[in-house]
């Protein structure tokens, strides 16, 4: 059975700590991994890497994807309040782009 | 905003009804997801989508149906409610090899 897990679950920071949240997964045909940032209500996406990108940056947010430890990595930089949010990471497969299997996400809480 | 509309934004009803979610995918997409978001599952692919054909299904209940209409949008119809349906649902859309990119949802609540 596909799977995809996420951690930790949650965890709380301050202001300008860096925070590495992990996603590992274990699917058939893997095809894509996403990231999205939640916050009140729409998965906001962030990065998509595949086997042509495995790697992924936009400003103080980036991404690698390790295929053959089959996981990825989401750090934050320099963390401010606005990051606060629930992160979800998903995973697609050959099956059909855009059927996504995603983790129970990892909420962040950066406080002043 | 990622240019995948949905309405309503809330529907409030009543066990045993039916109802209708629609979507508009952004401007280009030819593929239309739909997904279900609650506290104890979350997020569930339902079904997809693809230029009006159906093109792959997850666990999606039979008390639940989906179409994708001639100009791309898409309804997706909720019968017999239970208040197990009550969930976030999410409508979103892309091109083949790009990313997914989500509506604001429909939050439904079933009484």
């Amino acid at each position: 059975e596909d799977k995809v897990v996420q951690s930790p679950l949650s965890l709380v920071v301050h202001e300008g700590d860096t925070v590495t949240l992990n996603c590992s997964y274990e699917v058939t045909n893997f095809r894509s991994l996403l990231w999205y940032k939640q916050e009140k209500k729409a998965p906001t996406f962030l990065f998509m890497l595949t086997s042509s990108g495995i790697e992924k940056k936009s400003g103080r947010l980036s991404s690698i994807l390790d295929k053959k430890e089959l996981f990825s990595i989401l750090n934050i930089t320099a963390t401010q309040t606005g990051d606060s949010a629930i992160y979800l990471c998903a995973v697609g497969t050959a099956d059909s782009w855009g059927k996504l299997q995603f983790g129970a996400g990892t909420q962040v809480v950066v406080t002043p | 905003d990622s240019g995948v509309t949905q309405t309503p934004k809330h529907l409030i009803t009543a066990t045993g009804q039916r109802v209708t979610l629609r979507c508009s995918p952004r401007s280009g997409d030819l593929s239309v997801y739909w997904y279900q978001q609650s506290l104890d599952q979350g997020l569930q692919f339902l079904i997809q989508y693809y230029n009006g054909e159906e093109r792959a299904k997850g666990n999606i209940l039979e008390r639940f149906s989906a179409q994708q209409f001639p100009d791309l949008h898409s309804e997706l119809n909720l019968s017999s409610l239970e208040l197990g349906d009550s969930a976030l649902y999410f409508c979103a859309s892309s091109a083949t090899g790009t990313a997914v990119y989500f509506g604001p949802g429909t939050r439904l609540l079933v009484l």
